[in-house]
């Protein structure tokens, strides 16, 4: 499959507990990007990537939130201290580089309940 | 981003056409209009872009108003695997590195 993948699909947490996602997106995408989405509620952005270069963050990404893209390849979405805010699932795109808006690749996301 | 407006849900019998509407009266010349669709416990699917021409791929048709204010994605013979949240988007195309700005969409139930 050469989709966008994200590992795990599900996370149960305990309130306080620090988590870490993984997305690998499709390969030679440059850019990378990650959502948060609630329940009844559209995917919210939360930052993006260009190779390796964290260049927009959302405000809704807190100071508990830290993403990494070490290598231009895989991305990591690190969570300290979780909340029961938290929990939503964590969707992971990626698409082509270029002049023109390119359509992004969703992987099936993150569900991440904190208890 | 200009923000869009669309019906909260509809309804469409299996096999007929599905038009869903989105209105985007603040749309700027540089914005195009997407279209992606959620299909329960997936990731959202693009379908189709477009900017101010009529566009048609293999999944559907998007149709856009003369003034840019308005556009209508078509589903030429709807199936029960079309049964989605469809999110109308707004963006501007100058190679924008923002993400996409997702509303709540339109959730299309067909009905077999």
């Amino acid at each position: 499959d050469t989709g966008v993948s994200q590992d795990p699909r599900h996370k149960i947490t305990k309130r306080g507990q620090n988590v870490t996602f993984r997305c690998d997106p499709i390969s030679e995408h440059n850019r990378l990007y990650w959502y948060r989405q609630t329940l009844g509620q559209g995917p919210e952005f939360l930052t993006y990537f260009q190779n390796e270069a964290q260049l927009e963050k959302s405000r809704l990404l807190s100071d508990r939130f830290s993403a990494e893209r070490p290598k231009g390849s895989f991305s990591t979405l690190e969570i300290q201290r979780t909340e029961q805010g938290d929990s939503a699932m964590y969707l992971c795109a990626s698409s082509p580089g270029g002049g023109v808006a390119a359509e992004a690749f969703f992987g099936q996301g993150t569900r991440l309940t904190v208890v | 981003d200009a923000k869009t407006t669309q019906p909260t849900s509809m309804d469409c019998a299996e096999g007929r056409a599905a038009n869903l509407p989105c209105n985007h009266s603040t749309i700027s010349g540089n914005e195009y209009v997407y279209w992606y669709r959620q299909i329960h416990s997936q990731g959202p699917q693009y379908i189709i872009h477009g900017l101010k021409n009529n566009e048609t791929n293999e999944m559907a048709s998007l149709i856009i108003t003369e003034d840019r204010k308005s556009s209508t994605l078509i589903l030429p013979h709807a199936t029960l695997r079309d049964t989605a949240v469809y999110y109308c988007i707004v963006r501007n195309s100058g190679g924008g590195a923002d993400g996409l700005t997702f509303g709540k969409g339109t959730h299309l139930i067909i009905q077999p």
